[in-house]
């Protein structure tokens, strides 16, 4: 069974810098075709993607935030990282992670999401 | 990257079917079929119900079927449930990144 949780400060101000850690279960990161995403969900609006790292350490990342956004990987943790600079109150959101599934291009579990608010 | 275009809402009554288009350019929806599509109750995390265009995730209701045809692909609920009542968004591969998000429809059940 795939679990995901995502855990990090509910509270930010302007310019910090934002570390989301993802911690799951069930499935490695090293596993070929396996990937861990970022998606965030500002209250009332769309999802949108952020990130994603994929089980060979390719990152990938929203091209519009590529600039503020590292997401790296600890495989004997079983954890994935987040890092946004320079926050902004644009950027109060839930921010959920997702398990991508193996040489699929979705994501089939996500963690419960965290509520970051930027203040 | 922009958002794929979603109808903002779309609604039906018990039993009827409803379709959610989800409109994309030549560089993501027309180009690949990696289109997903994903149910989110109120207050709840997104779940996966469509994957590579038309394929259900093992448990997902076969009431839920996709398509695509050009640019734009479609989800399609047939026999309506009040517990379909939910938001719905798509998601395809793009040339420039794994994923773009359409804005999201609010399905309706009357």
């Amino acid at each position: 069974q795939i679990t995901l949780k995502e855990s990090g400060p509910t509270l930010v101000k302007p310019t910090q810098t934002l570390t989301l850690t993802c911690s799951f279960s069930g499935f490695s990161l090293s596993t070929g075709g396996v990937g861990v995403g970022w998606i965030r969900q500002p209250p009332g609006k769309a999802l949108e993607w952020l990130a994603l790292i994929y089980w060979d350490d390719d990152q990938r990342y929203c091209p519009s935030l590529k600039t503020r956004l590292t997401i790296t990987k600890d495989t004997s943790k079983n954890q994935v990282v987040l890092t946004m600079t320079n926050m902004d109150p644009v950027d109060t959101a839930t921010y959920y992670c997702a398990h991508r599934r193996q040489w699929v291009n979705a994501f089939d579990i996500w963690g419960q999401g965290t509520m970051v608010t930027v203040s | 990257q922009s958002a794929l275009t979603q109808p903002a809402s779309v609604s039906g009554s018990p039993g009827q079917s409803v379709t959610i288009s989800c409109t994309g350019t030549s560089s993501d929806v027309g180009r690949y079929y990696y289109v997903s599509w994903y149910q989110q109750h109120p207050g709840k995390a997104p779940k996966l119900i469509i994957y590579d265009v038309s394929k259900r995730p093992s448990g997902v209701s076969n009431r839920f079927s996709g398509s695509k045809s050009g640019n734009t692909a479609s989800l399609t609920i047939s026999g309506l449930q009040t517990e379909d009542e939910a938001d719905y968004y798509c998601s395809s591969y793009t040339t420039s990144s794994p994923y773009v998000f359409g804005a999201g429809t609010k399905v309706t059940v009357l």
